[in-house]
């Protein structure tokens, strides 16, 4: 079935320092690829998404490229915020029968310290 | 001008009894879901349903029981509640092309005492 696995958490980093959340998925078709935030005792909130090979998603500083040749989607921001502090879901819908389903990784928690 | 909305926030109670969780979306969406947060922050599928049916039945025990009167809105009833039920329950709902991802409530705080 499919999966999504994510690094594990926490990360610590300083404000204006550079992130990387690491994930890789396995799916049998050709998935959508998300990723969504949840801040605290906040529901989860669409982050970025890429559709297909190659795509690139961006938001707010963030940045994700689907990777096919390696089934990877990995989270990037140059400068990261006191504000960035929050848990990080990686997550892929498989269309094909799926039923709209979202298959979520086990999400990574960033702190970011002043 | 709440997208998804689920009530209560917060819901506290004791072993064996009967609960139900409310959720409304005001998006037009054709799809609705709840997923279960453990503590952990792992969130698994429960329940999905199109347009007031039901199309995703995860392993989820019969005292469990979703219900959808229209497709604005989804219920979660839960029946003998057990100290294992406690978690955050989201409600979510998407288009039905997920390529837009999915919009979720605040969520429910579940706590069984």
């Amino acid at each position: 079935g499919d999966s999504v696995t994510q690094m594990e958490g926490p990360v610590t980093l300083s404000e204006e320092a550079f992130l990387t959340i690491n994930c890789t998925y396995t799916a049998t078709g050709y998935p959508s690829l998300f990723w969504y935030v949840q801040y605290p005792g906040e529901g989860l909130q669409l982050l970025l998404k890429a559709t297909k090979a190659d795509d690139k998603g961006s938001n707010k500083g963030f940045e994700a490229t689907y990777r096919k040749e390696t089934t990877s989607f990995h989270l990037e921001k140059g400068s990261v915020q006191v504000s960035d502090s929050a848990v990080y879901f990686c997550a892929l819908s498989d269309g094909a029968g799926g039923g709209n389903k979202l298959t979520f990784g086990t999400g990574t928690q960033l702190k970011v310290e002043l | 001008d709440t997208a998804v909305s689920q009530t209560p926030k917060y819901l506290v109670t004791q072993m064996g009894n009967d609960k139900s969780i409310k959720c409304e979306q005001n998006l037009g969406h054709d799809t609705m879901y709840w997923y279960k947060q453990d503590s952990k922050k792992f969130l698994k599928i429960m329940f999905s349903y199109n347009n007031k049916e039901l199309i995703i039945n995860e392993t989820v025990p019969n005292r469990f029981s979703p219900k959808s009167p229209d497709k604005a809105h989804l219920n979660l009833h839960i029946n003998s509640l057990e100290l294992g039920d406690s978690a955050v329950y989201f409600c979510a709902s998407s288009p039905r092309d997920t390529y837009y991802g999915y919009t979720f409530g605040s969520g429910t705080r579940l706590t069984v005492v």
